[in-house]
């Protein structure tokens, strides 16, 4: 079993609907959690961060965290074609600078 | 957010060279750097965690001696490709940590293409 396991997708949505992207981690230690936004050929970039239950707020951005279900969420609303990218789901775990990275899930926004 | 940055951003290299590649934390200090290997389409892969003052740990499958890296100061990491060969052509990327023990996050590089030819 993967520590972190993502759809890889693709998902497709249309341009101004909301964008949901789903993870599962297996360490239940875990205390902290991100998302990250790549483009193709470039790193990944720090969009959400998340420590404790419930949700958490920026912007068009709301991450979704259940320690119970260890789950994290993304949900990206009024999608805009620039949002097209792989997001990568991480869990920092119980053991020391252990992070683990999900393979993704590749978003498409469709004008 | 935190800055981190890489270089060179891209370089070509004949096998059997060695190439270095830098990564500095530009606006903070970082005890720990990783170094990722991302070949097209797939996932990121930890290659190592470097840090400062100490040998790095390497992940299973990674040859420590073909990879050297060092952590000289709290702002500087290197990777070294040492003997590169064509199946070392790779985009690499290191990250930093960054806060406490429940809020520490990792800020990625922009990455380094290396291209073995």
């Amino acid at each position: 079993q993967k520590e972190v396991e993502q759809n890889s997708g693709p998902l497709s949505v249309p341009e101004g609907a909301i964008a949901s992207l789903n993870c599962t981690y297996s360490d239940r230690g875990s205390q902290s959690f991100f998302w990250y936004r790549q483009y193709s050929g470039k790193s990944p970039e720090l969009i959400m961060s998340i420590y404790s239950n419930g949700d958490k707020e920026d912007g068009r951005f709301t991450a979704q965290l259940n320690k119970a279900s260890q789950y994290v969420s993304l949900l990206i609303r009024d999608s805009q074609p620039s949002d097209s990218a792989t997001y990568l789901c991480a869990v920092k775990g119980s053991g020391f600078n252990k992070f683990y990275f999900g393979s993704g899930t590749k978003l498409n926004v469709k004008p | 957010g935190a800055v981190v940055s890489q270089h060179p951003s891209w370089v070509i290299c004949k096998s059997g060279t060695s190439v270095k590649i830098e990564c500095r934390s530009l606006d903070f200090q970082a005890t720990t750097m990783f170094w990722y290997r991302q070949f097209p389409k797939q996932s990121l892969m930890l290659m190592a965690t470097s840090n400062e003052g100490s040998k790095a740990t390497y992940e299973q499958g990674v040859e420590k001696d073909k990879f050297l890296i060092n952590h000289a100061s709290l702002t500087l990491s290197t990777l070294t490709v040492t003997s590169a060969h064509p199946e070392d052509s790779s985009f690499y990327i290191c990250s930093a940590r960054v806060g406490g023990r429940r809020t520490d996050t990792q800020y990625f590089g922009p990455g380094t293409r290396l291209t073995v030819l």
